[in-house]
C-alpha cells in the first residue's frame, strides 16, 4: 500500500499560485510530512516539512489539516524556474520502520 | 558550505563488469544515504548509514550490491556484477536532521 498519493502532473502559468495536494491516509503518529523538489539531472532538494497546521518558509507553505491524512504544498507566484518534480514524503526518517519513501512525484510544468 | 560530492558523474560499463561510486558527505553530517533513481521514477533508498553503522539496508540487493562507510565519513557503493537493469542514477545524500537530506549531483550509470 503506497504511503502517499499525489497527482502525476500539473500545469500552471507564470505568476499563479500552485497547490499540490498529497494524500497519506495511513500516516502514523510520529510521521512528519516532507516535500522535496527535483530539477532534471540534479538530486532532490528539501523544500519544507511539517507535522500539523501550517508551516511557511521563504520558498513555500505547507498546509496540514487536523486529521493529517492529506497535505497541500503551496507555491506562491510560480516562475518558469519552478518547473520540476515535487515529491511528498511521509515518515520520521529515523530508521527502517518509518523510512522516507519517494513516490513518483508530481511533475509541475510552468509556462508563460 | 560545500555540498555532497560524488564521483564519477557518468559511467558506462558492460554487463557483468564491476563498478564503484564514491561519496563525500557534508562535513558533520552523521547520516548518509545511497539512492537508486531509475528514469521516470522517484529515488529508491538502497542503504542508510548512521556514522559508520548500517541503519537500513532492506532494499539493497545484497547479492550484487555492497556499500561501506569508512570512519563515518566517505562512502563507496559497489555493484558486482552489473546487470542491464542497474542502469540508473545513483544518488548520495547526507543529513544532520532525519528528514532534511542534502543530495549530491548523482552518478549516471549505463550498463550495456
Amino acid at each position: 500500500l503506497a504511503k502517499t498519493t499525489q497527482p502525476i502532473s500539473m500545469d500552471s502559468y507564470e505568476g499563479q499560485e500552485v497547490n499540490i495536494t498529497c494524500s497519506h491516509n495511513n500516516i502514523a503518529t510520529n510521521d512528519y510530512i516532507t516535500w522535496y523538489q527535483q530539477f532534471p539531472s540534479q538530486g532532490p532538494r528539501f523544500i519544507i516539512q511539517g507535522y500539523k497546521t501550517k508551516v511557511t518558509n521563504e520558498v513555500a507553505s505547507l498546509f496540514i489539516p487536523a486529521d493529517r491524512k492529506s497535505s497541500t504544498l503551496s507555491l506562491p507566484r510560480v516562475s518558469l524556474s519552478d518547473t520540476a518534480v515535487y515529491y511528498c514524503l511521509v515518515g520520521d526518517g529515523t530508521g527502517t520502520a518509518s523510512k522516507l519513501t519517494f513516490g513518483t512525484g508530481t511533475r509541475l510544468q510552468v509556462t508563460l | 558550505e560545500a555540498g555532497v560530492a560524488q564521483s564519477p558523474r557518468y559511467k558506462i560499463i558492460e554487463k557483468r563488469q564491476s563498478v564503484a561510486f564514491w561519496c563525500n558527505p557534508i562535513s558533520g553530517h552523521a547520516t548518509l544515504y545511497w539512492y537508486q533513481q531509475i528514469l521516470g521514477q522517484g529515488p529508491k533508498l538502497l542503504i542508510q548509514f548512521q556514522n559508520n553503522g548500517v541503519v537500513d539496508d532492506s532494499q539493497l540487493p545484497k547479492d550484487r550490491f555492497s556499500a561501506e562507510r569508512l570512519k563515518g565519513v566517505d562512502s563507496t557503493l559497489k555493484i558486482q556484477p552489473a546487470k542491464l537493469e542497474d542502469s540508473a542514477v545513483y544518488l548520495c545524500a547526507s543529513s544532520l536532521r532525519p528528514r532534511e537530506q542534502y543530495f549530491g549531483p548523482g552518478t549516471r550509470l549505463t550498463v550495456t
